[in-house]
């Protein structure tokens, strides 16, 4: 069956960076667009950032753009997201997925000093 | 960016009753990318439909979705105990791929 698992969340201070990885299994990854969505603690859910297959078209929500760089690693099912300029409004749950698919169980990013 | 309104905010149900929850896009969307999950406290949203009516693997077919256009509905028969949470709508037909702000389905 479909699995996504990310990794790589956890406390960072204001400015820093994180990367994270969400490995795929149970489909064909490199068919398929990839894309993250976050929740800030309480919060609705919010689409980050897309990527095609192939990796050529990559688009980013206002938020992040230009802190934030999706890519992925078709060879590995992988989909990773290199965070950087964090702010304390970046803090939330992001989980990786395909768009009006399938989303995996989330690593949490907390940003505070 | 296309704006999706979920309504209500709140359903108040009891156990056995219909739900019918809206979603309601700011433009039209492709009906191939409606989908709609259903989220519990602490855990990741659950694909429910995709493609505004198609159940995704594992879904009870008490669950159903329709629509075209702005307009789009998930509806539960007959509530069962664990279908109390928060639903989401999303559209992917147009980046950004945007959320409905959640209905919440809670017990009367």
């Amino acid at each position: 069956q479909v699995q996504l698992v990310e990794s790589g969340g956890g406390l960072v201070k204001p400015g820093g960076s994180l990367r994270l990885s969400c490995v795929a299994s149970g489909f064909t990854f490199s068919d398929f667009y990839m894309s993250w969505i976050r929740q800030a603690p309480g919060k609705g859910l919010e689409w980050v950032s897309y990527i095609t297959n192939g990796g050529d078209t990559i688009y980013y929500a206002d938020s992040v753009k230009g802190r934030f760089t999706i890519s992925r690693d078709d060879a590995k099912n992988s989909l990773y997201l290199q965070m950087t300029s964090l702010r304390a409004d970046d803090t939330a749950v992001y989980y990786c997925g395909v768009p009006g698919g399938y989303w995996g169980q989330g690593t949490l990013v907390t940003v505070s000093s | 960016e296309i704006v999706l309104t979920q309504s209500p905010g709140t359903l108040s149900l009891s156990p056995g009753e219909r739900g019918t929850l809206s979603c309601r896009t700011s433009q039209s969307v492709r009906s191939n990318s409606l989908a709609w999950y259903q989220q519990k406290p602490g855990q990741a949203p659950r694909l429910l439909i995709y493609g505004t009516s198609n159940r995704a693997a594992g879904i009870p077919d008490r669950f159903s979705g329709s629509g075209s256009g702005t307009d789009f509905t998930l509806t539960i028969s007959r509530l069962e105990p664990e279908d109390f949470a928060v639903y989401y709508c999303q559209q992917c037909g147009r980046l950004p791929f945007t959320f409905g702000q959640g209905t919440k389905v809670e017990i009367k």
